[in-house]
């Protein structure tokens, strides 16, 4: 499975657009990229999964550019309610097993 | 039922006790994975299954770590003579799709059980 990379922290403000970078460069052709969100003491929830270019659901968006080495969750328009762990993973697209790292934690102020 | 369901939610027990933890994924839920999370980290893959078929047990730290789901739907993971090193926040999360197919499809966590070990 690729390792991905990703910052440890980010903070922003409301209402202003975050952009989540992560890199998993040995992506394999058959993986696919998703975002989960986690809040303190829940489970993690999915967000958003794409292979490749452009994603967009109600809650967000996914950049994917054509060598799959990286992917950018974009979250439009942050709100207080937003501020939690994200995490990239790439799924195999054979086993489907899923690898969390370490996440990234956003912190959105007023 | 309407979401992955765990039980107990926090469970504490003495050294060298063994523990069954038990999860009920969501109602025609084909695949169901166990983790594990220890405060500030994010989830350890610990095992996963396909129906009642363990596909892969590779993350389960050793021996003493068990995993089964006999009928395709409720699992438990079983922990032998436990350890102070088990302690942590033990999730389950399940999924419609198969494990594996082109179509990967999204996890389902449920609310995790709070095992420590005294």
């Amino acid at each position: 499975l690729a390792k991905t990379t990703q910052p440890i922290s980010m903070d922003s403000y409301e209402g202003q657009e975050v952009n989540i970078t992560c890199s998993h460069n040995n992506i394999a052709t058959n993986d696919y990229i998703t975002w989960y969100q986690q809040f303190p003491s829940q489970g993690p929830r999915f967000i958003i999964q794409g292979y490749k270019t452009k994603v967009t659901n109600e809650v967000a968006s996914l950049f994917i550019p054509a060598d799959r080495k990286s992917s950018t969750l974009s979250l439009p328009r942050v709100s207080l309610s937003d501020t939690a762990v994200y995490y990239c993973l790439t799924i195999s697209g054979n086993t489907g097993k899923l690898i969390f790292g370490q996440g990234t934690t956003l912190q959105v102020k007023p | 039922g309407a979401g992955v369901s765990q039980s107990p939610r926090y469970k504490v027990t003495k050294r060298g006790q063994d523990v069954a933890l038990r999860c009920d994924p969501i109602s025609g839920h084909v695949s169901l994975y166990w983790y594990r999370q220890a405060l500030g980290q994010g989830p350890e893959f610990l095992t996963y299954f396909n129906y009642e078929a363990q596909q892969d047990k590779s993350g389960l730290p050793n021996d003493r770590f068990s995993a089964e789901r006999p009928e395709g739907s409720i699992s438990t993971l079983t922990i032998q003579r436990t350890e102070q090193r088990d302690s942590a926040m033990y999730r389950c999360a399940s999924s419609l799709v198969l494990a594996g197919g082109t179509n990967t499809g999204e996890l389902f966590f449920g609310e995790g059980s709070r095992l420590t070990v005294l």
